[in-house]
C-alpha cells in the first residue's frame, strides 16, 4: 500500500469549513484513498472514499487531485463533536484490512 | 440497531494468564477484522476472517490467534499476554469488498 503523509494537528473554528490534506505520491492506479476518523475512547469511523472522481455524502466531501498524488477532506461546517483524529489510507480494493497511518488530530474549537 | 459488540469493555489478565475478547455483529457481514491500538498510536490490523478463511498479518506475533465459530462471532485469544499487548483491542466488520468497515467500541486490556 502506498505511504501517505498528513500533518499532526490542525484546528479549525467551529461552522467553518475544516480542510484536511494528505500526500500520498506514491499511490497506484489501482489503489483507492479512504478517510476515518476516531474521536477519543471510540472505535474509529468511516467517512468516504473514492478512487479518482471527487465524492461528497452525508458527512464530508473528498477532493482528489487529478494526478491523484494528494487529497483533501472538507468538512463543510465543522462542529464540536468533529473534534477528532482523521486518518486517510490508500489501499487497494481487494486487500482487506486498513492500514492506518498516524492520522491529523483535529480541534474545532468555539 | 444494527451493530458490533465487545465484550467485556474493560478486561484486566495478569502477565502470562490466557486471555480471551470477544466480538459479535448483527450486521452479517462477511469479513471480521481485529485490531491493536495502543496508548496514542493508530489501530494496527491483527488478522481477519473473510468468511471462514483466517488471514493472519504477517508482524502478528504468534501468541495472537483467533476463532470465528459462526458468522456472528469472532473472537482473540491471547496465549501468553505481556506487559507489552496492553491496548485497547478493536473488532470491526465489514462486507466482502470492505471498503466501510464497521467498528466496536473496543476492549481495553490491561495487564499486571
Amino acid at each position: 500500500d502506498a505511504k501517505t503523509t498528513q500533518p499532526p494537528s490542525m484546528d479549525c473554528a467551529e461552522g467553518r469549513a475544516a480542510n484536511l490534506p494528505c500526500n500520498h505520491s506514491t499511490i497506484s492506479g489501482n489503489e483507492y484513498v479512504y478517510w476515518y476518523r476516531q474521536i477519543h475512547s471510540q472505535g474509529p469511523q468511516y467517512i468516504i472514499h473514492g478512487l479518482k472522481n471527487n465524492e461528497t455524502n452525508e458527512m464530508a466531501s473528498l477532493i482528489i487531485t487529478e494526478d491523484r498524488k494528494s487529497s483533501t477532506l472538507i468538512l463543510p461546517h465543522a462542529t464540536l463533536r468533529d473534534t477528532a483524529v482523521y486518518y486517510c489510507i490508500v489501499r487497494v480494493a481487494e486487500i482487506q484490512g486498513m492500514r492506518f497511518g498516524a492520522g491529523t488530530r483535529l480541534t474545532v474549537k468555539p | 440497531d444494527a451493530m458490533v459488540i465487545q465484550n467485556p469493555r474493560y478486561q484486566v489478565t495478569q502477565f502470562g494468564k490466557p486471555v480471551t475478547l470477544s466480538c459479535s455483529q448483527t450486521l452479517n457481514h462477511n469479513v471480521m477484522y481485529w485490531y491493536q491500538q495502543k496508548s496514542s498510536q493508530a489501530p494496527k490490523l491483527l488478522f481477519h476472517y473473510y468468511d471462514k478463511d483466517f488471514n493472519n498479518e504477517a508482524d502478528t506475533p504468534d501468541n495472537f490467534q483467533s476463532r470465528r465459530p459462526n458468522t456472528s462471532f469472532c473472537f482473540l485469544d491471547i496465549r501468553s499476554p505481556g506487559l507489552g499487548d496492553a491496548a485497547m483491542y478493536l473488532c470491526a466488520t465489514s462486507t466482502r469488498e470492505g471498503n466501510e468497515q464497521y467498528f466496536g467500541p473496543g476492549t481495553r486490556l490491561t495487564v499486571t
